[in-house]
């Protein structure tokens, strides 16, 4: 089975301060996804990685930076926290090719006060 | 802008009965399609996959595509309390890679 695994579960924070999401998988997936989810807007896309080294943006950067220096690491980085980044953050890995699907991991439930 | 499209319910349906959720898609360039399934305050979890036209059958749950009409269906069988949770359909299209694009979801409550 497909592990992907986050740093925490629960986290909280203050404003203003730098914050690192970690998430890691173990299925040597090309493609690496990090996603916020809030009540009533879905999922949606910050950052993705083809490959080591490699980032696009997704449908909401703004705030965010991504660092992928090895193939199974993804980070997300809070670079100045704010309370309108308290979420659920979601990792997820996939294999190449569009046939593959995702896998999420356990989510980290962030709280900027 | 790619759109994937679910009805967010609730949908409410008695143990034992056919739950249908149902997802349109507005690109004709999609490829492939996922159902997943999230309980909440947990992540989502890979329940089914489709890529061709047609049913494909897993246990109690089938997955129906149909690519002329863009949409894709999720019906399951026998519906347990234990299939209360919100399910997303997911879309993948041909020249995004593995990027998905997904649906708001759809809550499902199975009344016992």
């Amino acid at each position: 089975d497909v592990k992907v695994t986050q740093s925490s579960r629960y986290l909280v924070k203050r404003t203003g301060e730098k914050v690192f999401l970690e998430c890691v998988q173990d299925m040597d997936h090309e493609n690496m996804f990090w996603y916020r989810q809030d009540p009533g807007l879905g999922l949606r896309l910050i950052y993705f990685s083809y490959d080591v080294k490699m980032k696009e943006k997704g449908d909401i950067p703004e705030g965010y930076s991504v660092s992928r220096e090895k193939k199974e690491r993804f980070s997300l980085i809070l670079e100045s926290a704010s309370t309108n980044q308290t979420s659920m953050y979601l990792c997820a890995s996939g294999g190449g090719g569009s046939n593959q699907p995702q896998h999420f991991g356990d989510g980290t439930r962030l709280s900027i006060l | 802008q790619k759109e994937v499209e679910q009805n967010s319910g609730p949908l409410s349906v008695p143990e034992g009965a056919i739950a249908s959720l149902n997802c349109t898609y507005s690109d004709r360039g999609s490829q492939s399609f996922f159902w997943y399934r999230q309980y909440s305050g947990k992540s989502p979890e890979l329940i089914m996959s489709i890529y061709s036209n047609g049913d494909k059958e897993d246990g109690r749950f089938t997955a129906q595509l149909n690519k002329a009409s863009q949409y894709v269906s999720l019906l399951i069988r026998d519906s347990q309390p234990s299939d209360s949770a919100t399910y997303l359909c997911a879309v993948n299209y041909r020249y995004t890679g593995n990027q998905f694009y997904f649906g708001t979801g759809t809550s499902l409550t199975v009344i016992p």
